[in-house]
């Protein structure tokens, strides 16, 4: 089955505590994404990558980390810095770069973090 | 960064009722999307639009690229409780640019 995953579903940390979620995608897109959610929010985006070994900062960046080692994942840390980083966590994959058809998103199923 | 202004924030209709909910913006946009979240899930897509005035359907709904490329719309027919949800819209201004969303619609379907 092709598609995006993220795991875990649930992830409790403590404050202070680096964490890194995972979101992995069988789908062949260059385009990969983290947004965060928060009640009443909207989708955030973190970072984008859309290429391998390259990435770009979204609009709310700072306290996080990404990597981009390999086509199919792009791993998002959650440092320290993050000042309130309990939220959903969502990741995202494109075919990517051409505008249209290619740039439509398709989501994973999201991990919730909850620091305590 | 920017939001699209997506409205009505909530709304709470009668099962079988048909909605409508929509998405503007200052700028010009190339494709509108459309997406539907349940609870503690990632967004689904619905329907995507990549032509100004293009108007098109899946099942019971219908989403619509406004002709000034500002906008879109999307509507709901005949609503049933598997409805209920947080309806998101999405536009893209070119290749190589993210998407910008809306803060979405949260549906409420009453039996």
């Amino acid at each position: 089955d092709g598609g995006i995953t993220q795991s875990p579903k649930y992830l409790f940390r403590k404050e202070g505590q680096n964490v890194t979620l995972s979101c992995e995608q069988n789908l062949n897109h260059d385009a990969m994404y983290w947004y965060r959610q928060d009640p009443g929010q909207g989708l955030r985006l973190i970072y984008y990558s859309q290429i391998v070994n390259d990435f770009q900062k979204g609009d709310i960046a700072e306290g996080y980390s990404v990597s981009r080692e390999k086509k199919e994942s792009f791993p998002l840390t959650v440092t320290s810095a993050q000042k309130n980083p309990t939220a959903f966590y969502l990741c995202a994959s494109s075919i990517g770069g051409a505008g249209g058809p290619t740039d439509t998103q398709y989501f994973g199923p999201g991990t919730r973090l909850t620091v305590l | 960064g920017q939001q699209l202004n997506q409205s009505p924030q909530s709304m709470f209709i009668q099962e079988g009722e048909d909605v409508s909910m929509n998405c503007t913006s200052s700028s010009i946009f190339n494709t509108w999307l459309w997406y539907k979240q349940d609870p503690g899930e990632g967004p689904v897509l619905l329907i995507a639009l990549y032509k100004a005035g293009e108007l098109t359907s899946n099942g019971r709904l219908t989403a619509q690229f406004g002709i000034t490329r500002k906008d879109s719309f999307l509507n709901i027919s005949a609503s049933i409780p598997s409805d209920v949800g947080i309806y998101f819209c999405a536009g893209l201004r070119s290749g190589n640019t993210p998407l910008v969303f809306g803060k979405g619609t949260r549906l409420s379907v009453i039996a």
